[in-house]
């Protein structure tokens, strides 16, 4: 089926560091999201993006839709230790339509 | 509150058994979804369900079926459970905000092992 490629698959940081994750399809998304999953909980959403070349923050996070709507990105500025967890991103075709979720990428952060 | 729960939150169970996981929601969302998560492969769709009268089979459907008991509750059920269907099971929701239904709330998880 349809597949998202995340990238990286795992991060180990240090704390302060600034983290760069994307997500890449070989379709066209109409819409990117991005979770966030602590150890025992459910995806919980970070950022969404309606709008090729979009950037949108929330808080230390950014996140953009590509031009090309083929891909998004995902920044963290000066992690901390509880940044800790798997980031997803998730891509949808059509409003209200199924997410198509990336593998994640599992973030570490050593104090 | 949590708005959308999950229940039982663990299980074990052995091979053949018939297994019933529960999702209520509290947010009035009309769409309810079951995933599932393996490591290294994210969430995949089970089933999801865009009110009491639709279901619709996700990606990965086989050896699953769900029941759209009022808008608020959806349940999946493994009729013979079998050891590969050990995984995280989530259920999500989602509801019109303004004109999007794009953005999907998930419950805390259950997490099912098969013998």
């Amino acid at each position: 089926g349809q597949q998202l490629n995340q990238s990286p698959q795992s991060m180990f940081i240090q704390e302060g560091e600034d983290v760069s994750m994307n997500c890449t399809s070989s379709s066209i998304f109409n819409t990117w999201l991005w979770y966030k999953q602590e150890p025992g909980e459910g995806p919980v959403l970070l950022i969404a993006l309606y709008k090729a070349g979009e950037l949108t923050s929330n808080g230390r996070l950014t996140a953009q839709f590509g031009i090309t709507r083929k891909d998004s990105f995902l920044n963290i500025s000066a992690s901390i230790p509880s940044d800790v967890g798997i980031y997803f991103c998730a891509g949808q075709r059509n409003q209200g339509g199924k997410l198509i979720f990336g593998q994640g990428t599992e973030l570490s952060v050593k104090p | 509150d949590a708005d959308v729960t999950q229940t039982p939150r663990n299980r074990i169970t052995k091979t053949g058994k018939r297994i019933m996981l529960e999702c209520s929601q509290t947010k009035g969302h009309d769409r309810m979804y079951w995933y599932r998560q393996d490591p290294g492969l994210g969430l995949r769709l089970i089933y999801y369900s865009f009110d009491v009268k639709d279901i619709n089979k996700g990606e990965i459907s086989d050896g699953y079926s769900v029941s759209r008991q009022a808008q608020a509750k959806f349940s999946l059920s493994l009729e013979s459970a079998i050891p590969n269907q050990t995984a995280l099971y989530f259920c999500a929701t989602s509801g019109q905000t303004s004109t999007r239904y794009n953005e999907q709330f998930f419950g805390p998880g259950t997490r099912l092992t098969v013998l």
